[in-house]
């Protein structure tokens, strides 16, 4: 069983659809990091957070922290989010970062 | 442009070689992390840097070595290629360590190895 488990693997979803991305991991955490992957390659780092909730644009994101489990949420999606989502969780005890394997999400106008 | 950025952009190289990748940080970085990403294994993490001292290791095998310079520059030497290493390499500078709140990472472009 992977340390950092996402679900679901793929999602395609009509433009203007609420989407929600769920992350879950078994290791102790100092962050939970959500990554966004175009089909270029380039990755952009969405957000980091260690409780609560977190805001930017479309995009939520929460944690939590008892549950070991987060969530990723696009409001009123749009094709241009067409991309592949990653959870990563930093150890807590080794800093270092564990990958889920990933969520291709494809928005249809 | 996240401010990280990366050279080469690709390599083409033979089984057996050698090869550096090179990474610079977002200015005041001081945290520099090198990842994998091949098709059959996603992204791995490999190593941490935080100023010049290693901070952390993931699966990075003994044919591969990293070192941060006093630049805060880093530097990912594969050496012993196979052809199993083609992959794209990401570099990533954080101001602090991954775990701290203030610690988000910004990723550079990546560089691609094929190894034929």
């Amino acid at each position: 069983k992977n340390e950092v488990e996402q679900s679901p693997q793929n999602l395609t979803a009509q433009e203007g659809e609420f989407i929600t991305i769920n992350c879950s991991y078994s290791v102790g955490i100092s962050a939970l990091h959500w990554l966004q992957q175009h089909p270029g390659g380039g990755i952009v780092s969405l957000f980091m957070l260690s409780s609560g909730k977190k805001k930017h644009g479309r995009l939520i994101a929460t944690i939590n922290i008892q549950e070991k489990h987060s969530s990723l949420h696009i409001t009123a999606s749009h094709p241009r989010d067409s991309a592949v989502y990653i959870c990563a969780a930093s150890d807590y005890n080794t800093d270092k970062l564990i990958f889920g394997t990933g969520t291709r999400l494809q928005v249809f106008p | 442009d996240s401010g990280v950025t990366q050279t080469p952009k690709h390599l083409i190289t033979a089984t057996g070689q050698r090869v550096t990748l090179r990474c610079s940080p977002r200015s005041g970085d001081l945290s520099v992390y090198w990842y994998q990403q091949s098709l059959d294994q996603g992204l791995q993490f490999l190593i941490q840097y935080y100023n010049g001292e290693e901070r952390a290791k993931g699966n990075i095998l003994e044919r591969f070595s990293a070192q941060q310079f006093p630049d805060l520059h880093s530097e990912l030497n594969l050496s012993s290629l196979e052809l199993g290493d083609s992959a794209l390499y990401f570099c990533a500078s954080s101001v602090v360590p991954s775990g701290r709140v203030e610690g988000e990472q910004f990723f550079g472009p990546g560089t691609r190895l094929t190894v034929l």
